[in-house]
């Protein structure tokens, strides 16, 4: 089945405790990114990533670090989380650049307390 | 400064109704508006609209695109509880913004029975 698979669903931290969000997908995609999602505001995208050795900053980076050594993982990692990081983030691939369907994962809910 | 607005940014109907979701863009390089639906998990997709004028249609929802004036409409007839949802219009950047995601911060449609 053709799926972007987050993990964890949902995590509770503490500040400054280093974490790391994974994301992984099967559809040979080129394209992945990042969102958060706070209410209010809709998604807004962190780093995006259009190949393999290649990231780039999206609306909300700051606080965040990605890599994208593989094709098929994109992890997000939180090095110093901080309260104003609580959030639901969403990791997506599409088969091109922004320019065809994201397909989504089922979201990850983060606690920094 | 939003580049993607949506409004209404609430709405609530009953089932039946006819509702008229709007999406008006500032993006340079236009490339292409897609919709989504997000109901309490990720988002999914509805419909690309790359061509002004042309109407996409998928069953009782409906989307156009007007390049000239810079909107999409998302309408959905005979509303049913089941369209109950955030619905979420996105642009993809082009140029120097390429890889770049511009989300609205959604419609967040209710439909009582």
């Amino acid at each position: 089945e053709a799926q972007v698979t987050q993990n964890p669903r949902y995590l509770i931290t503490v500040t400054g405790k280093k974490l790391t969000v994974t994301c992984s997908q099967n559809m040979n995609h080129e394209y992945m990114s990042w969102y958060r999602q706070d209410p209010g505001l809709g998604l807004r995208q962190i780093y995006y990533s259009m190949n393999v050795e290649v990231t780039d900053k999206g609306d909300v980076p700051e606080g965040y670090k990605v890599s994208r050594k593989e094709k098929r993982n994109f992890p997000l990692i939180l090095e110093s989380p901080s309260p104003n990081q609580t959030s639901l983030y969403f990791c997506a691939s599409s088969l091109v650049t922004g320019d065809s369907p994201l397909h989504f994962g089922n979201g990850t809910r983060l606690t920094v307390t | 400064e939003d580049k993607v607005v949506q409004s209404p940014l609430s709405l609530v109907v009953h089932e039946g109704d006819t509702v008229t979701l709007n999406c008006s863009y500032e993006v340079t390089n236009f490339r292409s508006l897609l919709w989504y639906k997000q109901e309490k998990k990720a988002p999914t997709f509805l419909f690309m609209l790359t061509s002004s004028g042309i109407e996409k249609k998928s069953g009782r929802l409906s989307s156009i695109l007007d390049k000239k004036e810079l909107f999409s409409i998302l309408n959905i007839t005979a509303t049913q509880t089941g369209d109950s949802a955030v619905y979420l219009c996105a642009l993809p950047g082009g140029g120097s913004t390429l890889g770049r995601l511009y989300f609205g911060r959604g419609t967040q449609l209710t439909v009582w029975p």
